[in-house]
């Protein structure tokens, strides 16, 4: 079985400042991982993934996130919050190999304040 | 490159009517298409697979007969909901597959918001 952990339901940054979302993953096999971003009443965007690559992965929009498999994470990061950054935000994960059925974490909300 | 679209947008239909929604691959082949059903302020719930010339798989709790899907191509899958009720307001997403150098990855609609009246 997988699971994802998200963390934080809510975070708060202000423009030009870091920011950090955690996730930790379990799965008992080779896992993919994926970060999506959803705006409101909108669709999910795909922002990276880990395929068993690189484990630092750098995706769109100035994310990035680092594969850790001593510590199970794949937190998401970005040097400097934009306003535009404020979405909601959700942790993924497939099993390599065993189809492409998504397990999702429960999401962090993120805002960006002035 | 994969682009996923859905019509409609948003929908409003008076209870015990029945409701269809499309998911197309614009730009890709998608053999296997999702849908999800997502409920304000919460996560994605997947409630089937659908696969390209073949029954879809339904989730568990999941009313086949209620959420009718077909995938009758290789970029179109509908999700028809049938006699609705107003607890199946909710907001329809789909997802298709987009397979390229071995490694799978689903890209999503922009969704569709159904209310039932």
């Amino acid at each position: 079985a997988q699971s994802v952990t998200q963390l934080d339901s809510h975070v708060s940054v202000s423009e030009g400042t870091p920011v950090l979302l955690r996730c930790n993953y379990s799965s008992s096999y080779s896992p993919s991982l994926f970060w999506y971003v959803q705006h409101p009443n909108k669709g999910l965007q795909l922002l990276l993934k880990y395929t068993s690559a690189a484990t630092l992965v750098k995706g769109i929009n100035g994310f990035e996130a680092e594969f850790k498999k001593s510590e199970t994470s794949f937190h998401l990061t970005k040097p400097s919050a934009h306003m535009s950054d404020a979405a909601e935000y959700f942790c993924v994960v497939s099993l390599t190999g065993g189809g492409n059925k998504l397990t999702f974490g429960t999401g962090t909300q993120l805002k960006v304040e002035l | 490159g994969a682009v996923v679209s859905q019509h409609p947008s948003r929908v409003i239909c008076k209870s015990g009517t029945s409701v269809k929604i499309e998911c197309r691959s614009l730009d890709f082949q998608a053999t296997t298409m999702f849908w999800y059903r997502q409920f304000p302020k919460q996560s994605l719930m997947l409630m089937a697979t659908s696969n390209e010339g073949s029954k879809a798989t339904y989730e568990q709790g999941v009313e086949k007969d209620k959420f009718l899907i077909n995938h009758a191509s290789l970029t179109l899958s509908t999700l028809t909901v049938t006699s609705a009720h107003p607890e199946d307001s909710s907001f329809y997403i789909c997802s298709a597959d987009y397979v390229t150098g071995g490694i799978q990855t689903q890209y999503f609609g922009p969704g569709t918001r159904l209310l039932v009246l």
